[in-house]
């Protein structure tokens, strides 16, 4: 099956700062979503970007299909963007999603 | 619109024992996912239904597990006898189209089996 490589696996970050989260798939997929775990274990959804670059306030992510990768962006970050930060894709013909492990992020006053 | 919400939030329960999770799907997706994230490993599929009908159960572990879906409406995830391994977290997502398009994840049952 696909693998799914996400880096670094934890990021320690100071308020304000900004960061680069990454995300390497072995396939072409067709699906590819960013979610945020929050503390009580929701996964939100961030964005559905197979492809291209979305923008929602301070978080961006840009994924360049070709190459199997994406990025999420995190700008001026706040301690409510704590952490799992978690990429996953979908590939032709199948539904299911495939997990990279989760980038872990605490955001320090 | 309400999300997908799954019930219960926690359960605890003793090994040899059984368990039912639940789900209940954005209303109108047809698709529903049952995913699952046991300690220290990744997020995997366990297995995807469309309305009714179980389009995909190649994530289920092993027997002791069973998917239901009547009515192509809520889900039921049955674990039966439990053992300690299956102790984690499971998530139901819910979609609307046929093909690659967003799922929207419950807040998970965390499931502890002591």
């Amino acid at each position: 099956g696909i693998q799914v490589e996400q880096s670094p696996p934890d990021l320690i970050l100071q308020e304000g700062a900004n960061s680069t989260l990454r995300c390497n798939f072995s396939d072409s997929v067709n699906n590819l979503q960013w979610f945020h775990q929050n503390p009580w274990g929701q996964l939100i959804n961030l964005f559905y970007i197979p492809s291209g670059t979305k923008q929602n306030g301070r978080l961006s992510a840009t994924t360049v299909a070709t190459e199997r990768y994406s990025l999420l962006y995190i700008s001026s970050s706040q301690t409510t963007d704590s952490g799992v930060y978690f990429c996953a894709v979908g590939v032709s013909n199948d539904y299911k999603l495939s997990f990279g492990a989760g980038t872990t992020v605490t955001v320090r006053a | 619109e309400a999300g997908v919400t799954q019930f219960p939030s926690h359960s605890v329960i003793e090994k040899g024992q059984t368990v039912t999770l639940r789900c209940d799907p954005i209303s109108g997706h047809d698709n529903l996912y049952w995913y699952r994230r046991v300690m220290g490993k990744e997020i995997k599929f366990l297995l995807h239904f469309v309305k009714e009908s179980k389009q995909d159960e190649s994530g289920m572990p092993n027997n002791r597990f069973l998917a239901e879906r009547t009515g192509g409406t809520y889900s039921t995830l049955k674990v039966q006898p439990a053992e300690l391994e299956d102790s984690g977290v499971y998530f139901c997502a819910s979609s609307q189209a046929r093909g690659p398009t967003i799922q929207y994840f419950g807040a998970g049952t965390r499931l502890s089996v002591l």
